[in-house]
């Protein structure tokens, strides 16, 4: 099956700093990947939609120069929390959708990020 | 804009017992719907889709309906298990994205 990695699956930052999260497809292209952010004991919230060489489509509310999306090759989406601060604290969730496979797409393990 | 209700919120049973999540949603344009398990601090795992032409999806224990016209999708699980306790998401895939209801957080009791 398809097999999306995510990088790191935990961080710690302080406060100020940045953080990048990486997102992969293994063994299939992507040409659509999305952002999610999940609250203790919520759902997922999609964050944004990143196309392969185009600016990401953000969700309203989401701030487009706070996360950085950056989907440079058809296998790798990145987001990067600028001057993360600790309510930036979540868990962030990727998702692929195969090139081939119209709409269906396949998560990432997720990735906890917390800012002290 | 897609709205994902899922009812009950909670759920607690004996082991044994069958069961029935809810899920509905307010847009009958979907291209499919899916139903994921999350254990606690985990990603998600994908436990049935159902394209918007199909009825129900069937695996091993679990079987999910759809019923687009009244935007509506149950899953059943046959028989539960302490090991079946987790949170269960539904999702609708629409033309560029995929909500998410809130989900059911079930508890099977040994």
């Amino acid at each position: 099956g398809a097999v999306v990695s995510q990088h790191p699956s935990r961080v710690i930052c302080k406060s100020g700093t940045s953080v990048k999260i990486e997102c992969r497809s293994l063994d299939f292209q992507a040409t659509t990947m999305f952002w999610y952010r999940q609250f203790p004991k919520k759902s997922l919230m999609l964050m944004a939609t990143s196309n392969e060489g185009s600016k990401a489509t953000y969700e309203q509310g989401v701030e487009k120069d706070k996360f950085l999306i950056n989907h440079a090759s058809l296998t790798l989406s990145t987001l990067t929390v600028t001057s993360a601060h600790p309510e930036d604290s979540s868990f962030y969730i990727c998702s692929a959708r195969d090139l081939y496979a119209s709409y269906e797409q396949y998560f990432g393990p997720g990735t906890r990020l917390t800012v002290t | 804009k897609q709205e994902v209700t899922q009812i009950p919120a909670a759920l607690s049973v004996p082991e044994g017992e069958n069961l029935v999540l809810n899920c509905s949603f307010t847009d009958s344009a979907i291209y499919n719907l899916q139903w994921f398990r999350q254990d606690p601090g985990k990603g998600l795992t994908s436990l049935l889709l159902i394209q918007s032409s199909q009825r129900e999806q069937t695996s091993g224990r679990l079987n999910a309906s759809l019923d687009k016209s009244s935007g509506r999708s149950t899953l059943y699980i046959a028989a539960s298990q302490p090991g079946d306790s987790a949170t269960y998401l539904c999702a609708t895939s629409g033309n560029n994205d995929m909500r998410f209801g809130a989900g059911t957080r079930l508890t099977v009791k040994p």
